[in-house]
């Protein structure tokens, strides 16, 4: 696609109910980058995939928190029993370069959690 | 930890006013520096990036020059436009450390006509 693509723009969900967000990097991208920003904060470092491979995943704040790619396109991050402190812009970025130290993403428009 | 600090917003300029963003850094090793631009309703862009010491990144009349004894990266343009306003990120990476890019807070620039 022309860009990468995160769905659902906006969810709403219950505390203690499961969520799965999707991202579409663009075609052919290696590198896969999830960060969380929460509302008047920068992005933070979730997890990041080379192909399928996820690389690293120190970022993730607990376990609750887990992220897939099992074909090296689409990545899903499912969230299981969401807690308030989830509320959070969820963001995407993909790069055609490998590696951590990436200086060439692209990043998505995000999905907007909130959890009530 | 590396971390990055910019100055608070939101920072609100007539049109054609001169523009500074002030970021400074704290790394561990020789980070490439970055200034992504978010513009409303819109994903994260990079606007532009210096890789070592002394080097200027420009872009769209913007500019930031890495100035490693200051451990600074401050944006600055001329002659600010309407168009110009969004929300500015500092970032830094380090070179292959294991947390990706780290990011300021984000400084939201109203620019008026």
């Amino acid at each position: 696609g022309a860009g990468v693509s995160q769905s659902p723009r906006y969810k709403v969900a219950k505390r203690g109910q499961d969520v799965a967000l999707r991202c579409d990097p663009i075609s052919g991208h290696v590198s896969l980058f999830w960060y969380q920003q929460a509302l008047g904060q920068g992005p933070e470092f979730l997890t990041y995939f080379q192909n399928e491979a996820q690389l690293d995943k120190s970022g993730l704040p607990s376990d609750r928190f887990f992220a897939e790619r099992p074909e090296g396109s689409v990545s899903t991050l499912k969230i299981q029993r969401t807690q308030q402190e989830d509320s959070a812009v969820y963001l995407c970025a993909s790069s055609s370069t490998r590696g951590m130290a990436n200086e060439k993403l692209f990043f998505g428009s995000g999905t907007q959690l909130s959890v009530l | 930890g590396d971390s990055v600090t910019q100055m608070e917003g939101p920072v609100t300029l007539s049109e054609e006013a001169f523009l500074t963003i002030n970021c400074t850094y704290t790394a561990t090793g020789y980070p490439s520096l970055f200034w992504y631009v978010q513009y409303p309703g819109e994903g994260l862009q990079l606007l532009l990036k210096a890789t070592k010491a002394d080097d200027k990144g420009s872009n769209k009349g913007f500019e930031a020059t890495y100035r490693k004894e200051t451990t600074s990266f401050h944006l600055e343009k001329g002659s600010v436009q309407v168009s110009d306003s969004a929300v500015y990120f500092c970032a830094l990476s380090d070179g292959g450390g294991a947390d990706g890019l780290t990011f300021g807070k984000g400084t939201h620039l109203i620019i008026q006509p």
